[in-house]
């Protein structure tokens, strides 16, 4: 079995600022590891994924995110938000073709 | 690459009638299918996973009676709502994957169904 918790269900930062979202996993092994975006009324939207390859994994729109296995964790980081970031991120593990996901973290961004 | 598309985007439904969403894999073929319903600020809920040419699989909750699914090729997924009510107001999302990379699902834009 396996599950992802979304540390904050809330974020608000100030256009230009670094964002952080903290996604931690749980999973009887190594599961591959997404980060999706959606924006209101949307579908979702991969901004970047984790197969066991490379620990630090960069995606679309100046995302990263680092796999730490030893913190099970798995945070999403962007060094300078845009207001077109603001939506709600989902952290997502997957175990073969099953997906749990995240309870979502709402992000949004000040002028 | 990978595109999934929903048809219609929108639906406004009277209660007691049927209505079907279609959920089509534009570029590639799809072994695999999903549906997921989200309510208001809240995760994706899986409904059922359904392979091209078999039943689908109903999640534990999920009435298949009331929720049809059907998976007639590699790029074509439908879900009726029978009967629909007004408590079946939600926003429906499909995904599909590939054979060969089942870990990772494309989703599609999704279907604001509205039962009035």
């Amino acid at each position: 079995a396996q599950s992802v918790t979304q540390l904050d269900s809330h974020v608000s930062v100030s256009e230009g600022t670094p964002v952080l979202l903290r996604c931690n996993y749980s999973s009887s092994y190594s599961p591959s590891l997404f980060w999706y975006v959606q924006h209101p009324n949307k579908g979702l939207q991969l901004l970047l994924k984790y197969t066991s390859a490379a620990t630090l994994v960069k995606g679309i729109n100046g995302f990263e995110a680092e796999f730490k296995k030893s913190e099970t964790s798995f945070h999403l980081t962007k060094p300078s938000a845009h207001m077109s970031d603001a939506a709600e991120y989902f952290c997502v593990a997957s175990n073969d073709y099953k997906l749990s996901f995240g309870a979502g973290t709402t992000v949004t961004v000040r002028a | 690459g990978a595109v999934v598309s929903q048809h219609p985007s929108r639906v406004i439904c009277k209660s007691g009638t049927s209505v079907k969403i279609e959920c089509r894999s534009l570029d590639f073929q799809a072994t695999t299918m999903f549906w997921y319903r989200q309510f208001p600020k809240q995760s994706l809920m899986l409904m059922a996973t359904s392979n091209e040419g078999s039943k689908a699989t109903y999640e534990q909750g999920v009435e298949k009676d009331k929720f049809l699914i059907n998976h007639a090729s590699l790029t074509l997924s439908t879900l009726t709502v029978t009967s629909a009510h007004p408590e079946d107001s939600s926003f429906y999302i499909c995904s599909a994957s590939l054979a060969s990379a089942r870990y990772e699902q494309y989703f599609g834009p999704g279907t604001r169904l509205t039962v009035t």
